[in-house]
């Protein structure tokens, strides 16, 4: 069956800390896969797409990278802060390039 | 940036009542728009294809009728809940993709709804 699965359901880091986070996924084989940010009571935010040909993609203190042989994605975000504090999903592209299928889902908590 | 705004943001109502919840594309056109909803502590789940100027597509297992979607224009698709019962209860979320495709959504601010 297909599978998209997110390493915990909670991480505590202390800030400055990098945190990573994990999304692994069976039984699909998708053409990229996003990250995004949900924070409570709220939709989710964008953060960084990431392509099968593309290894390693970074926007500021974020990094994410895809191994579409291991088929898993690894989500970092470097000098953490509490305001980095959220949930973050990963995201497939599936079902024929038109459909976005999420993970379980990250809760990510950043203390002082 | 792009935005997508939701209306409203909760909505409580009685068993039995519909509920209808609005999703517009503030800055962009969108001929596709996406409805999820979400439980708590649970991941997104997609509900349904929302295509401007012809026929919704529902995914596995959701109900056509009782979850109407229209689209009934290039910034506007609009989600009611039929009959609504407590289990409907939810946290409902619209998405829309820019540029024709899914490369980057954006997604709305959320409904919660809640059936007594």
């Amino acid at each position: 069956s297909q599978k998209i699965e997110q390493n915990s359901e909670a991480l505590n880091i202390q800030e400055g800390k990098t945190a990573t986070l994990t999304c692994n996924y069976t039984n699909y084989s998708p053409a990229y896969l996003q990250w995004y940010r949900q924070d409570p009571g709220r939709g989710p935010v964008f953060l960084l797409l990431i392509r099968e040909n593309e290894k390693e993609k970074r926007k500021e203190r974020l990094k994410v990278t895809f191994d579409t042989t291991l088929k898993q994605s690894l989500f970092h975000i470097t000098a953490s802060q509490p305001a980095d504090s959220a949930t973050y999903l990963c995201a497939l592209l599936t079902g024929g390039g038109n459909k976005l299928t999420f993970g379980t889902g990250t809760q990510l908590k950043v203390e002082l | 940036g792009a935005v997508v705004s939701q209306h409203p943001s909760w909505v409580i109502c009685k068993s039995g009542t519909s509920v209808k919840i609005e999703c517009r594309s503030l800055d962009f056109q969108a001929t596709t728009m996406f409805w999820y909803r979400q439980f708590p502590k649970k991941s997104l789940m997609l509900m349904a294809t929302s295509n401007e100027g012809s026929k919704a597509t529902y995914e596995q297992g959701v109900e056509k009728d009782k979850f109407l979607i229209n689209h009934a224009s290039l910034t506007l698709s609009t989600l009611t809940v039929t009959s609504a019962h407590p289990e409907d209860s939810s946290f409902y979320i619209c998405s829309a993709p820019r540029g024709g495709t899914t490369d980057t959504q954006y997604f709305g601010p959320g409904t919660r709804l809640t059936v007594l």
